[in-house]
């Protein structure tokens, strides 16, 4: 079946202006995660979701970043008022329950902001 | 909070040999999932192999195994009969059982792989 996807592949913006990045989910998976990778470092966990709500939002680092699900299945991760910092591969993965579920993820969101 | 360690920024290996990545953590609880993913240049993660810490019996996944050193926390991957599309990063990960934190994966900084003829 198809996996995790996640558009747009690349995204260049301004500092300052708003982004919205989508991940559509495996099909039948309830949970949902995103992840933010910066140049050389791992995935860092963002934000996870239990079908429709946000059940641990402990790592969004500040109120520019906001993330909905509100049909429970594809997710948008929305930044406002982007920084330079804010530039990085943004991960989406899904999994079947959550909890002890393996993720699966997709092929990110390289967002750059220049 | 949960830390995970890869000490080694990049290894090479030649094709059809064996080459050993290493992942240290840092925990206080008792039960957690470990994990082995690989993320070549397309970006997307890929799971090449997974251990819950209760098992004593390491994991193998094909030319894929770990030594999973629970005492020492650590868990190591080796590599048997490497390939040439192997090579990729490779990151560790940790997994909490707690109910409140088993959302996420904690990630290493990765280890660079090349394959070399």
């Amino acid at each position: 079946g198809a996996g995790v996807s996640q558009t747009p592949s690349n995204k260049v913006t301004e500092k300052g202006k708003y982004v919205e990045l989508r991940c559509d989910p495996i099909s039948g998976h309830t949970a949902l995660y995103w992840y933010r990778q910066s140049l050389g470092q791992g995935p860092e966990f963002l934000i996870y979701f239990q079908g429709t709500g946000a059940a641990d939002d402990s790592g969004l680092p500040n109120d520019r970043f906001f993330a909905v699900r509100p049909e429970g299945s594809v997710s948008t991760l929305k930044i406002q008022r982007t920084e330079r910092g804010d530039s990085a591969v943004y991960l989406c993965a899904s999994s079947l329950y959550g909890f002890t579920d393996t993720q699966y993820f997709g092929p990110g969101t390289r967002l750059t902001v220049l | 909070a949960q830390t995970v360690t890869q000490s080694q920024p990049e290894m090479s290996v030649q094709e059809a040999e064996t080459v050993t990545l290493s992942c240290t953590y840092d925990t206080s609880e008792s039960d957690y999932y470990l994990f082995w993913y690989k993320q070549p240049p397309s970006r997307q993660m890929i799971l090449v192999i997974r251990q819950e810490a209760y098992k004593q019996q390491n994991a193998t996944e094909n030319r894929f195994s770990v030594n999973f050193q629970k005492a020492a926390k650590s868990f190591s991957l080796k590599i048997s009969d490497s390939q040439l599309g192997d090579a990729a990063m490779y990151f560790c990960a940790y997994r909490s059982m707690s109910t409140g934190t088993a959302s996420k994966l904690t990630f290493g900084t990765g280890t660079r792989l090349q394959v070399t003829l």
